[in-house]
């Protein structure tokens, strides 16, 4: 158990719909990052925010948002879903953004 | 961020070691070596991680090459769920650089009884 919570387990959708996926950080963790998990592309990093705010982006589409919150959970909302959309995604947390990251055990999203 | 090379598949008994190499030939002097796996569709955990020096936890060891082009993740005694994707990331460890984790394929790395 890394300690990162992530909810829900798993999500099934409908195209078009709109989600939104959480996660709690390690206690003490200021930096939480988002990484996506398909089958062909595999792990790629979305975004990182570290004590609220944007650190840094990857390949995030722009129907695809995050924000952390003042008490470091961060969430992750995924807009006018497409059949593509349907993946792993996994949060990670460090105290430090040149540190270690742990991860959650992720959110299984679907989208019919 | 350098890139790394891996093999795709390896096999190792159980109860052996499980030598798991990575080659960093383009490694700068502030990246560290990053080693993470994930089992099935867990999400991945962290390993170990060093800069030049061999470094050892509860879980593995890590072996780095003196001019840092390569290194060897070492489980000393593997066992089933040892099964895993093996990931080798480089990455620079002070702030200022990219933080974020960039995923190859890995080595899939299969253990049998």
């Amino acid at each position: 158990d890394s300690g990162v919570t992530q909810t829900p387990k798993h999500l099934i959708t409908a195209t078009g719909q709109r989600v939104t996926l959480r996660c709690s950080p390690r206690s003490g963790d200021l930096s939480v990052y988002w990484y996506q998990q398909s089958l062909d592309q595999g792990l790629q990093f979305l975004i990182q925010y570290y004590n609220g705010e944007e650190r840094a982006k990857g390949n995030i589409l722009e129907r695809f948002s995050a924000q952390q919150f003042p008490d470091l959970h961060s969430e992750l909302n995924l807009s006018s879903l497409e059949l593509g959309d349907s993946a792993l995604y996994f949060c990670a947390s460090s105290v430090d953004p040149s540190l270690a990251q742990f991860f959650g055990p992720g959110t299984r999203l679907t989208v019919l | 961020d350098a890139k790394t090379t891996q093999p795709t598949s390896m096999d190792c008994a159980e109860g052996r070691a499980a030598n798991l190499p990575c080659n960093h030939s383009t490694i700068s002097g502030n990246e560290y070596v990053y080693w993470y796996r994930q089992i099935h569709s867990q999400g991945p955990q962290y390993i170990i991680h060093g800069l030049k020096n061999n470094e050892t936890n509860e879980m593995a060891s890590l072996i780095i090459t003196e001019d840092r082009k390569s290194s060897t993740l070492i489980l000393p005694h593997a066992t089933l769920r040892d099964t895993a994707v093996y990931y080798c990331i480089v990455r620079v460890g002070s702030q200022g650089g990219s933080e974020k984790l960039v995923f190859g394929k890995g080595t899939k790395l299969t253990v049998n009884p």
